[in-house]
């Protein structure tokens, strides 16, 4: 299970820390994503970070504004935001990423397998 | 970067119909494509991974083919359950991933 926390109304320009609790698997054993969806729009893949946390990728929407981190002794993910723009208006999911082959189809995967339920983060002054 | 495209963005269909939704890479990405359900107020929920092996617990009139750039999701006998959005996302540049922008499948 992933629950997502720390989504509020912050001014442009402003900062925000999200926090995603996991329980229910081992959590230093899995990539985690953080995917974002604005109101009535799509998804967007925002960041991921490897299971050790010294792998960190970020979307090019966010790069040098956010910065995902995690504490295994915790069982948390977080994400940094900064510089806070209008269009980082969203609803902020964590995943948890599966990864694996398949042998029956001879093909790898990395599936986002479970997912919280979000926390909204708007920007507006 | 690979960019997703779905088509239709949005169709109509009937409890019983068969519906196909198509997603397109722009580069190949092998088998690396996943497709998601995801409901009004709810996360997107995994359906089918690795272009054609269905998620535990999903139904079988879900399937999914495909490899290389062109992809397809198809549900076979619509439930009424089953009207949803839904994303495709390629994970062959895992850790970065990028997702279709959606098919909203409403009942006619």
């Amino acid at each position: 299970q992933l629950v997502e926390f720390g989504g509020d109304l912050v001014q442009p320009g402003g900062s925000l820390r999200l926090s995603c609790a996991a329980s229910g698997f081992t959590f230093s054993d899995y990539v985690m994503s953080w995917v974002r969806q604005a109101p009535g729009k799509g998804l967007e893949w925002v960041s991921s970070i490897s299971e050790s946390g010294g792998s960190r990728y970020y979307a090019d929407s966010v790069q040098g504004r956010v910065t995902i981190s995690r504490d295994n002794s915790k069982n948390t993910l977080f994400l940094q935001m900064n510089s806070l723009r209008v269009e980082d208006t969203a609803l902020y999911y964590c995943a948890k990423v599966e990864s694996g082959y398949d042998y029956l189809r001879l093909a790898g995967y990395y599936v986002m397998d479970v997912w919280g339920q979000g926390t909204t983060v708007t920007v507006a002054s | 970067d690979i960019q997703m495209t779905q088509s239709p963005s949005s169709l109509s269909a009937s409890v019983g119909d068969r519906v196909t939704i198509t997603c397109r890479a722009s580069q190949t990405i092998s088998s690396f494509l996943n497709w998601y359900q995801q409901k009004p107020g709810q996360a997107p929920k995994l359906l089918i991974y690795a272009a054609s092996s269905l998620q535990s617990g999903v139904p079988s009139r879900f399937s999914g083919s495909g490899s290389g750039t062109d992809f397809t999701l198809t549900i076979d006998s619509l439930q009424p359950e089953d009207f949803a959005t839904y994303y495709c996302q390629q994970s062959y540049n895992a850790p970065s991933y990028t997702f279709g922008q959606g098919t909203k499948l409403a009942i006619k």
